[in-house]
């Protein structure tokens, strides 16, 4: 099966420019995930949809971040406007709830703020 | 709340020796799930395991093998034979079982095997 679909690869921006991560999941999978990964931590979940609807977004920093799933597949994560600190992996995954395999990632998106 | 501890920040060892990489966790959960992923250079995560807290049998794949000991809080990962394709960041994490399946991570091990 095709994996899950992360554009762009790699971006660069001013802080203050605002960006968009777009994501594609497995098909049928209905849980999407969108983590956060800074240089030398692990990853930190974002937010969380099921289907279209989000089930958790509380470490999502909602002043600048903002994430949508439209027709629960295909699903985008903004930040307007970006700061310095944002500058991270933003990771997407997809998992089929109580599927035995846990989570498939994507290669990520690597944005860098200057 | 959940917690997963990985002391050990960088580890290099000569190819074809054993390594072992340890991974502790907290959680309140009486159900829960353990994992290990593998973060190659080029960046992606690619799923190792995942293991129920009900099922304490160690597992052993290829050179992989897992050691979970709930009475220590511990799911340690070893590697046999160690090949220079095995360096790479690993990352222990932690999820509910009955919840959002959302994933805490630790902060990962840097393994580098030397030819």
């Amino acid at each position: 099966e095709a994996g899950v679909a992360q554009s762009p690869r790699y971006k660069i921006i001013e802080k203050r420019q605002s960006v968009a991560f777009w994501c594609n999941p497995i098909s049928g999978h209905a849980t999407l995930y969108w983590y956060q990964q800074i240089l030398g931590q692990g990853p930190k979940l974002l937010i969380q949809f099921q289907n279209n609807g989000v089930v958790d977004d509380s470490q999502l920093p909602k002043d600048r971040f903002s994430a949508e799933r439209l027709k629960g597949v295909d699903s985008t994560l903004k930040i307007q406007p970006a700061k310095l600190e944002d500058s991270a992996v933003y990771l997407c995954a997809s998992s089929l709830r109580f599927g035995p395999y846990g989570y498939t990632f994507g290669s990520g998106t690597r944005l860098t703020v200057v | 709340a959940q917690k997963v501890t990985q002391a050990q920040t960088e580890i290099s060892v000569v190819e074809k020796e054993d390594v072992t990489l340890d991974c502790v966790y907290e959680t309140r959960d009486t159900t829960y799930y353990l994992f290990w992923y593998k973060q190659p250079p080029s960046g992606e995560l690619v799923f190792l395991i995942r293991r129920n807290s009900f099922d304490e049998q160690n597992e052993i794949s290829g050179r992989y093998s897992w050691n979970f000991q709930k009475s220590t809080s511990s799911f340690n990962f070893t590697i046999t034979a160690s090949q220079v394709v095995d360096s790479a960041v690993y990352f222990c994490a932690l999820s509910e079982a009955l919840g959002n399946e959302k994933l805490t991570f630790g902060t990962g091990t840097r393994l580098t095997i030397i030819p």
